[in-house]
């Protein structure tokens, strides 16, 4: 059965640290590896990635994929109280479905 | 550029009584369309998915339904509401290979 675990499930850090997020997957059919951040509604977009050991950079935030590990990694430096959600992580299957299997995400919370 | 509208954002029915979501696309043709239904603590579950008009899957039995009408449109329905499908519905639009973007949810609670 195809399956994504994230870890931890929540993490509390003060402002300004530095967190890392694990995410690993068990998938037939692996296309690439999605994450999300959710506030309090809809999941918006991250990353997708897809080749291994290609680190993806968004301000503060960092991605990379180890498909020999099937697992990935999201880093988020100097850590803002805007930080605080659930992040998503899926993976995406092969084929014209572009279904996603997703974790059950970590629940980052920052305290100023 | 496009959008994806869902509604109601938030919606209270009793037990026994029919549903019906709506979400609908714009700015795109012949998406892939999906329901996902979000349990407290638990990540998503994807209940339906479109490529095409009148083309529905569904990846888990229960009380819902799903239908397409037209391109952009995605409905998620039930006749009989159940206490347990009480939950955060999702949908969602993509192209394959790309990612998937999410409406703002409904949040339905059985009562």
């Amino acid at each position: 059965e195809d399956k994504v675990v994230q870890s931890p499930l929540s993490l509390v850090v003060h402002e300004g640290d530095t967190v890392t997020l694990n995410c690993s997957y068990e998938v037939t059919n692996f296309r690439s590896l999605l994450w999300y951040k959710q506030e309090k509604k809809a999941p918006t977009f991250l990353f997708m990635l897809t080749s291994s050991g290609i680190e993806k950079k968004s301000g503060r935030l960092s991605s990379i994929l180890d498909k020999k590990e099937l697992s990935s990694i999201l880093n988020i430096t100097a850590t803002q109280t805007g930080d605080s959600a659930i992040y998503l992580c899926a993976a995406l299957l092969g084929g014209s479905q572009g279904n996603l299997i997703f974790g059950k995400g970590t629940k980052l919370s920052v305290k100023p | 550029s496009q959008t994806i509208h869902q509604w109601p954002a938030t919606l209270v029915q009793p037990v026994g009584s029919p549903l019906s979501l709506e979400c609908t696309v714009e700015g795109t043709s012949n998406p892939n369309l999906y329901w996902y239904r979000q349990a407290a603590g638990r990540g998503l579950q994807l209940l339906f998915y479109s490529v095409g008009i009148g083309q529905i899957s569904s990846e888990v039995p229960q009380n819902l339904s799903a239908s397409r009408p037209q391109d952009r449109q995605f409905i998620l329905s039930s006749k009989k509401l159940l206490l347990s499908d009480s939950g955060f519905y999702l949908c969602a639009w993509s192209v394959p290979g790309q990612p998937q973007h999410f409406g703002d949810g409904t949040r339905l609670s059985i009562l």
